[in-house]
């Protein structure tokens, strides 16, 4: 079946503007991840959602990220006033959502440049 | 508090040598998972195993094999007769049983030369 997909592929963006990415995750998972991952770095945890619920928002690095998935299915990361720190590939990933020991399936990222 | 330390970041063999990538981790819950990631050069990291606190058992799959070691707080990864298919970036991450996010390792790239 189809994996996790994310879009755009690449977004390039100027200093202060509004952005928005999106997580379409694999059909049937209930739990939906954000993470970001800077340059030689591993990923950072960002945002769970369990269904349409936020259930940890603890990695949200300030008030000008939110994400959204409003019907329990595709999610979409917001970044308002974006500035060049945000520059990242952000990645979504997908589970079935039984508990800490499933595994996470990735989508390919979102490559975000902030000039 | 729980953390992940790859110290390897990059790492040079040649085809058809053993490597061992290094992963030690730092937690205080007795209820916990570990994993191992591929991420090769097209960016989507790929799933290769997992393992629970209470599982000590070493595992091998084809040429790859893991150790893990709640004495000394590792998990290695071992690729046997290395491939240049094998070069990717490896992450190793940490899940604690009371949430579900991931806490990776910074990574280790490997480069399998022909």
């Amino acid at each position: 079946g189809a994996g996790v997909s994310q879009t755009p592929s690449n977004k390039v963006t100027e200093k202060g503007k509004y952005v928005e990415l999106r997580c379409d995750p694999i059909s049937g998972h209930t739990a939906l991840y954000w993470y970001r991952q800077s340059l030689g770095q591993g990923p950072e945890f960002l945002i769970y959602f369990q269904g349409t619920g936020a259930a940890d928002d603890s990695g949200l690095p300030n008030d000008r990220f939110f994400a959204v998935r409003p019907e329990g299915s595709v999610s979409t990361l917001k970044i308002q006033r974006t500035e060049r720190g945000d520059s990242a590939v952000y990645l979504c990933a997908s589970s079935t959502g039984q508990g800490a020991m499933v595994e996470q399936f990735f989508g390919p990222g979102t490559r975000l440049t902030v000039l | 508090a729980q953390k992940v330390t790859q110290a390897q970041t990059e790492i040079s063999v040649v085809e058809k040598e053993d490597v061992t990538l290094d992963c030690v981790y730092e937690t205080r819950d007795t209820t916990y998972y570990l994993f191992w990631y591929k991420q090769p050069p097209s960016g989507e990291l790929v799933f290769l195993i997992r393992r629970n606190s209470f599982d000590e058992q070493n595992e091998i799959s084809g040429r790859y094999s893991w150790n893990f070691q709640k004495s000394t707080s590792s998990f290695n990864f071992t690729i046997t007769a290395s491939q240049v298919v094998d070069s990717a970036v490896y992450f190793c991450a940490l899940s604690e049983g009371g949430t579900y996010k991931y806490i990776f390792g910074t990574g280790t790239r490997l480069k399998v030369l022909a």
